[in-house]
């Protein structure tokens, strides 16, 4: 079974804040692809990162980072001096190859940064 | 041609009629998918259309139904509109190949009385 889980609903930080937004997930694929993403009020969900099962790597992008562990099946997403703007709802989602790809998300965590 | 694009972007319903949503997706992507998110959830698959044919469906009726076009566009049509189907419908397109980062529309949201 496919399943991705975001225990956070809601977070709320002071600028400058770091924060963590997690993410465990569930396949009995070997081959799956992770993903997060940014939804603002406007609706549209804007694509921050893919993973696939083989990459390991930590990645940083500016102020975002992610930090893949199989081991604990988790994709956590951190923001760093958070800012206003970073307020949003932030997805994670699974793809599985062999599900022909389709997004299985988590339920979403809000995230209201204060200035 | 950048983007994907749905129109209308509202829509208000009586409950028992047919909708018609649409998505206008980027050059080159032949794959689209529908996706329902209800209030405070997370999208949830509805069908997935590669080279005007699907090939994926969620847990959805029959009800829901779609059609991709030669031109990247697509639709989606729901027949016999329930209370429950209001919600912000989301199309995404990728480009052939692996599952790459679907570019998504800003939505339409669907709301029946």
């Amino acid at each position: 079974a496919q399943k991705v889980t975001q225990a956070q609903t809601e977070i709320s930080v002071v600028e400058k804040e770091d924060v963590t937004l997690d993410c465990v997930y569930e396949t009995r694929d070997t081959t799956y692809y992770l993903f997060w993403y940014k939804q603002p009020p406007s609706g549209e969900l804007v694509f921050l990162i893919r993973r696939n099962s083989f990459d390991e790597q930590n990645e940083i992008s500016g102020r975002y980072s992610w930090n893949f562990q199989k081991s604990t099946s988790s994709f956590n997403f951190t923001i760093t001096a958070s800012q206003v703007v970073d307020s949003a709802v932030y997805f994670c989602a699974l793809s599985e190859r062999e599900y022909g790809n389709k997004l299985v998300f988590g339920a979403g965590t809000i995230l209201r940064v204060k200035s | 041609e950048t983007g994907v694009t749905q129109s209308p972007t509202h829509l208000i319903k009586t409950r028992g009629q047919q909708v018609t949503l649409r998505c206008s997706s980027q050059s080159g992507h032949n794959t689209v998918s529908w996706y329902q998110q209800a209030l405070g959830q997370g999208p949830q698959f509805i069908f997935q259309y590669y080279r005007e044919e699907e090939n994926g469906r969620g847990n959805f009726p029959p009800r829901f139904s779609g059609l991709q076009f030669p031109n990247y566009s697509s639709e989606l049509n729901v027949n016999a509109l329930e209370l429950d189907d209001s919600a912000l419908y989301l199309c995404a397109s990728r480009p052939p190949g692996g599952p790459y980062g679907y570019t998504f529309g800003s939505g339409t949201r669907l709301t029946v009385v």
